[in-house]
Formats: C-alpha cells, structure tokens, sequence
C-alpha cells in the first residue's frame, strides 16, 4: 500500500465548477501537510499548506482530518488555467523528506 | 531568477555511461534534496543534504548513485553504469532552515537511458 494515496483521475470538469480531491496517508506520525501543483513535463510547485484548522487561499480550501488521516482539496469557479496534477504530500518531523502521491489530474473544459 | 537551477535540462544516454546532474539551491537554503519522478508518479526521495552534509539517503539509492554537496551550495547527482530503469525526471529542492517546511522545486532534469 503506497503511504499517500490519490484517485489519478482525471477529474474532466467545466469552467465554472467546483472540484474536490481527495487524499489518505498511512503514516500516523505525519505532521506537515502540503498541496503542490505540477504543470505537464514541469516541476511541482507548492500550491499551499494544509493546517489542521483548515485553510483558504482565494478559490482553495485545504482541510486535513487528522483523525482519518485524510486531507482534502476544493476549487470553486476552476478556470482553464487550473487544468494540471495536483500532487497531496505529506511530511513527518522525524524526516526531512517529503511523501508524495501519484497525482490527481484535472482537466478544466471551456 | 533566483530561484532552484538545474542543469541539464535533457540527457540522453547509452546504457552503461555515467552521467552527472547539477542543482543550484536557492541562495539562503540550507537544505537540498534530490528527488526522482517516472512517469504517471509523484515524486520519490532520493537524499537530503543540510549544508554539505547528507543526512539521509532512500533505499531507491543504489550503490550506482552518489551524490556531493562539497560546500554547501551546488549539489551533484552521479549515476555510474546507467540503466535504462535509471530514465527518469530528477528533481532537485531546497528549503530554508528557518520555520519553514515548503521545499521548492527546480525546473529538473530528464534523463533517458536508450
């Protein structure tokens, strides 16, 4: 069993749509949680943190459940331009390395 | 552009050759990491460095892999007598040591063994 677990989709959405993906982790000692974002044949970029209040950041939502060592991801009004994988990884204070899944693709249709 | 550089960018190779990868870190990261990508699959840890120290290395780093960060700034990534398993993308990050757990990822290099 991969220690970060994600649908690969792809997720094929209008514009205009609110999407959601979500993630399980294995590692109950996992601390540090991150959505990053990875464009086709380019490197991921960090698309944000994920803290265990939850977080927003414009048309993202972040929410982590600790408890069911599930996090989760929300777009509202997705545009084209969010069509790309977007990578849930996880991180455990005892190492320095970051866990990632294997992606969920979007695909954003006009 | 300050930001992780990689190079190359593209090598291709013949079974059985060494190649050499470089990464230059953010300037004020201490920390570097190296990374491997295959296709349809996120990344895998290969090895992290604090300074010029490697402080872990993934069972995925075979003896054929070595890497140096002799002065704590550059980064290398070796790989001696490739394999055509060895195709790959491979990412370089870094991070700073000051509260921060988002590492940043280079452009990264893709190699393919023919």
């Amino acid at each position: 069993r991969k220690e970060v677990e994600q649908d690969p989709g792809p997720f094929n959405v209008p514009e205009g749509a609110t999407v959601a993906f979500n993630c399980t982790y294995s590692n109950s000692a996992s601390q540090s949680f991150f959505w990053y974002r990875q464009d086709c044949r380019k490197e991921p970029k960090l698309l944000m943190s994920v803290y265990s209040s939850g977080n927003e950041d414009g048309r993202f939502t972040a929410q982590l459940n600790r408890a069911s060592q599930y996090i989760s991801l929300l777009i509202r009004d997705s545009k084209l331009s969010d069509s790309a994988t977007y990578l849930c990884v996880v991180k455990t204070n005892a190492g320095n390395m970051l866990t990632f899944g294997g992606g969920t693709r979007l695909m954003v249709k006009p | 552009d300050t930001g992780v550089s990689q190079d190359p960018r593209h090598k291709i190779t013949k079974r059985g050759q060494n190649v050499t990868f470089r990464c230059d870190p953010i300037s004020e990261h201490n920390r570097l990491y190296w990374y491997r990508q295959t296709l349809g699959q996120g990344p895998e840890f290969l090895t992290y460095f604090q300074n010029e120290a490697q402080l872990e290395k993934s069972r995925l780093l075979s003896d054929r892999f070595s890497a140096e960060r002799p002065k704590g700034s550059f980064s290398t990534l070796e790989i001696q007598r490739t394999e055509q398993g060895d195709s790959a993308m491979y990412l370089c990050a870094s991070r700073s040591g000051f509260n921060s757990q988002s590492q940043y990822f280079g452009p990264g290099t893709r190699l393919l063994v023919l």
